[in-house]
């Protein structure tokens, strides 16, 4: 399979601890974004990387997230101290490219805090 | 800012009827694209089409077909004959060259559902 690929798919925490996920693009896209999805709702920007640098965050990402692609692959997404309110599906896609390309999603991780 | 609305929160149709999905769109860029995307219940976004604003040309893709009218700031996605397997939220987005939302970032509407039923 040379899609995105999310881990886990499911997560069951308790409100207080941390959680990573982990995304791998397809490879060669230079571009890798984080999106959160709630019920009901389209998905929601978080944070963006081209290569290995963050480029932007979102005003949704809080001081308790944290993102990372440490070599320009694969990227980790970190909640410390989860809230209830951070239950959510988050959703990574990746694209290639310096212009206006389509990304391709993940199939998401889905994550209860309870 | 950009936005985008997407009114029909749920459709729902009799496999072989003709079914239209609206979406509205706003944005301050002069250049963007738009996009659909199909989310069916495993939950991977599935890419639909992409066009440019500059490109007001309709197209058609098997069943698909798009209608992007600058004019309305709409780009409204029918479905011929729908089917079973058509069942699945459809989102509508919107990637500008700034915005608040992120450089190159797609900002969704909240999406609607179709129900085919048979």
């Amino acid at each position: 399979d040379t899609g995105v690929s999310q881990d886990p798919r499911h997560k069951i925490t308790k409100r207080g601890q941390n959680v990573t996920f982990r995304c791998d693009p397809i490879s060669e896209h230079n571009r890798l974004y984080w999106y959160r999805q709630t019920l009901g709702q389209g998905p929601e920007f978080l944070t963006y990387f081209q290569n290995e640098a963050q480029l932007e965050k979102s005003r949704l990402l809080s001081d308790r997230f944290s993102a990372e692609r440490p070599k320009g692959s694969f990227s980790t997404l970190e909640i410390q101290r989860t809230e209830q309110g951070d239950s959510a599906m988050y959703l990574c896609a990746s694209s290639l490219g310096s212009g206006f390309t389509e990304a391709f999603f993940g199939q998401g991780t889905r994550l209860t805090v309870v | 800012a950009q936005k985008v609305t997407q009114a029909q929160t749920e459709i729902s149709v009799v496999e072989k009827e003709d079914v239209t999905l609206d979406c509205v769109y706003e944005t301050r860029d002069t250049t963007y694209y738009l996009f659909w995307y199909k989310q069916p219940p495993s939950g991977e976004l599935v890419f639909l089409i992409r066009r440019n604003s500059f490109d007001e040309q309709n197209e058609i893709s098997g069943r698909y077909s798009w209608n992007f009218q600058k004019s309305t700031s709409s780009f409204n996605f029918t479905i011929t004959a729908s089917q079973v397997v058509d069942s699945a939220v459809y989102f509508c987005a919107l990637q500008g060259a700034r915005g608040d939302t992120g450089r190159r970032a797609l900002t969704f509407g909240s999406g609607t559902r179709l129900q085919v039923q048979p």
